[in-house]
């Protein structure tokens, strides 16, 4: 059973550029979460997606946008980066919407986000 | 806005004694909780889900949920330095189709050799 893998692991971009990050579902799970987790600070929820479709979404703008492939695994898009995006972004999986009252769900190892 | 409150610490321990961990939620609809530990530039690591009243236990970890007060802890007996980390209190809340992990801030726990 393979856990959740993120890519890349870092990257570094320029304000005003686009990015994308990726993420594989623990195997068995159907739903795709994404945080921003800045230095100091909690995770914060960025949106769920399920059956490839956002089903939840946080207090993040537009240029904040994501898609879900039929394999389950998810990408993560930001436009026009700015400073304040430097962040680590998480992805978590799990087994459906409503999580998993024991395991809760499982997180990646990150997306170390610079923006300069 | 549904919020998690946890103290930011840090939190000094010597080795071997226990270390209590505190958490608020706001939203009375939060049915499971959860502690992640991370240690640094690292993700969230799962050490313990609750979702009814009382106590669980598990190795030297012990959650505690308390509804009616809102609050979670964690304790961590004969703490060593490797649990060392930032501990992260997270509550689940309502969407309108599914849920999502609200997080706190995190505490950081530092135990001293």
């Amino acid at each position: 059973e393979t856990g959740v893998t993120q890519s890349p692991t870092h990257l570094i971009k320029t304000r005003g550029q686009q990015v994308t990050l990726r993420c594989s579902s623990q195997s068995g799970h159907n739903t795709v979460s994404w945080y921003q987790q800045a230095l100091g600070q909690g995770p914060q929820f960025i949106f769920q997606y399920y059956r490839e479709e956002e089903n939840g979404r946080g207090n993040f703008p537009p240029r904040f946008s994501g898609l879900q492939f039929p394999n389950y695994s998810s990408e993560l898009n930001v436009n026009a980066l700015e400073l304040d995006d430097s962040a680590l972004y998480l992805c978590a999986s799990s087994l459906n919407p409503y999580g998993d009252r024991h395991y809760g769900y499982t997180f990646g190892s990150g997306t170390r986000l610079t923006v300069v | 806005q549904k919020e998690v409150e946890q103290n930011s610490g840090p939190l000094s321990v010597p080795e071997g004694a226990i270390a209590s961990l505190n958490c608020t939620y706001s939203d009375r609809g939060s049915q499971s909780f959860f502690w992640y530990r991370q240690y640094s530039g690292k993700s969230p690591e799962l050490i313990m889900s609750i979702y009814s009243n009382g106590d669980k236990e598990d190795g030297r970890f012990t959650a505690q949920l308390n509804k009616a007060s809102q609050y979670v802890s964690l304790l961590i007996r004969d703490s060593q330095p490797s649990d060392s980390a930032t501990y992260l209190c997270a509550a689940t809340v309502g969407m309108d189709s599914s849920y999502k992990l609200i997080f706190g801030s995190g505490t950081r726990l530092l135990v001293r050799p």
